[in-house]
């Protein structure tokens, strides 16, 4: 089975600074989420990489997959404490049998904006 | 993007009793719905993948007389956690994905506290 491993496990910042959350896939990846958390809460959907070398971008956030697919970075630029919370990273496992390519999650990144 | 409602959003039952989660996709048609649990500070654990029509997937280790899944329409999943314990007291999310290699939603979790 896939196992996603991500680093740092916590992160605190001053605001304004930049940062970035790796995402590191045991095995190739054919797909990756990122989602943000807030403590019990439900996720939120930030963005879905694909092909090899894709990055996306939405306001501060820019996600990239990297060219071998088996690892994602997620890069914040000029942090705020809105940005404050758990980000996960997620993957459809392929290799685990069946069809429904369920989706593995890494342990979380913690993340903390200091004002 | 897309919507996932799930209900209730918290619920306290008595130690014994049955408790129902709903899941719907509101605005697609969900052809494969996850249903997780979260323990404090930890990341999400996958407890069964559930297509339309058809019988829920067990992650190994989940009791599939205890949690009850039902995937009756394109919109609908319920969870029913049977003859509830204390120790199921936990936060549980659904998800929910139109395609194999779509985006995934998530609902906005369910507390469960079993007294």
């Amino acid at each position: 089975s896939q196992e996603l491993e991500q680093s740092p496990q916590s992160l605190i910042v001053q605001e304004g600074k930049n940062l970035t959350i790796n995402c590191t896939s045991s095995k190739t990846l054919y797909g990756l989420y990122w989602y943000k958390q807030k403590y019990g809460e439900g996720l939120i959907f930030l963005m879905m990489l694909q092909k090899g070398g894709e990055e996306k971008s939405h306001e501060k956030i820019t996600a990239k997959l990297d060219e071998k697919k088996q690892q994602s970075s997620l890069h914040i630029t000029a942090s705020q404490p809105s940005h404050a919370g758990i980000y996960l990273c997620g993957a459809p496992d392929y290799f685990s049998g069946g069809s429904n390519y369920k989706l593995t999650f890494g342990k979380g990144t913690l993340l903390t904006v200091n004002p | 993007g897309a919507v996932v409602s799930q209900h209730p959003s918290r619920v306290i039952c008595k130690s014994g009793t049955s408790v129902k989660i709903e899941c719907r996709s509101l605005d697609f048609q969900a052809t494969t719905m996850f249903w997780y649990r979260q323990f404090p500070k930890q990341s999400l654990m996958l407890m069964a993948t559930s297509n339309e029509g058809s019988k829920a997937t067990y992650e190994q280790g989940v009791e599939k007389d205890k949690f009850l899944i039902n995937h009756a329409s394109l919109t609908l999943s319920t969870l029913t956690v049977t003859s509830a314990h204390p120790e199921d007291s936990s936060f549980y999310i659904c998800s929910a994905r139109a395609g194999r290699d779509t985006e995934a939603f998530f609902g906005q979790g369910t507390r469960l506290t079993v007294v």
